[in-house]
């Protein structure tokens, strides 16, 4: 079965431009999660959708959108992009093993440079 | 607010002997623990979970321990190898979303 898969690898933007990152999860993982890392804050979660619904956010500005497909594959958005948005954006594919645990498999992560 | 961390940034251990990487967390309604291990360049690797109904689960050459009366969690390796070699992230969940320690940073001597 083939992993998460996160397009483009590497992308450099400047200030002030937006963004488009893709995700595609495990065949069959109907809840996609994403995630920023920085070695200042770690990783943090941006948001998850689950059958092409928002349905948990975390602690962003309004800049960091995102969407999911009918066929689970995500996107996320990042409009005006600053400095600070440089990061490696981690998307997750998940799916339920038992109350509120899930399997959780991360994708390489798209390594976003803001100059 | 609540926060999972974790005690110390970096690990230094000779190949072959047992390493310990621990973490706090400060949220006591959290209910399923994941450790995950990351490579450079890549993205975190699950390696074992446990429940907060248990205090001590095995995989293979790891352990999970969970204490949820001082709210610690710790991760056992066994016979560290270099291929060990990684940052590793303890991660609490209540629902999907992971809430990450800052992790730990493991090097192994050969």
């Amino acid at each position: 079965k083939a992993g998460v898969t996160q397009t483009p690898r590497y992308l450099i933007k400047t200030r002030g431009q937006q963004v488009t990152l893709s995700c595609s999860p495990i065949s069959g993982h109907r809840s996609v999660s994403w995630y920023q890392q920085t070695p200042g804050q770690g990783l943090q979660f941006l948001f998850e959708y689950f059958s092409e619904t928002q349905r948990n956010k975390g602690n962003f500005p309004g800049r960091f959108s995102g969407r999911q497909f009918s066929n689970s594959r995500s996107e996320m958005n990042v409009s005006t992009l600053e400095l600070g948005d440089s990061a490696l954006y981690l998307c997750a594919s998940s799916f339920p093993t038992g109350g509120s645990s899930y399997e959780q498999y991360f994708g390489p992560g798209t390594r976003l440079t803001v100059t | 607010g609540e926060s999972v961390g974790l005690h110390l940034p970096t690990l230094s251990v000779q190949e072959g002997d047992n390493s310990i990487i621990n973490c706090a967390y400060s949220n006591s309604a959290s209910d399923y623990f994941i450790w995950y291990k990351q490579e450079s360049g890549k993205g975190p690797q699950f390696i074992i979970d446990i429940r907060s109904n248990m205090d001590k689960r095995q995989g293979q050459r790891v352990t999970v321990l969970l204490n949820k009366t001082v709210k610690h969690l710790s991760l056992q390796i066994a016979a560290t190898q270099p291929g060990d070699s990684a940052v590793y992230f303890c991660a609490e969940t209540q629902l999907v979303n992971l809430i990450f320690g800052k992790g730990t940073k493991l090097s192994v001597k050969p």
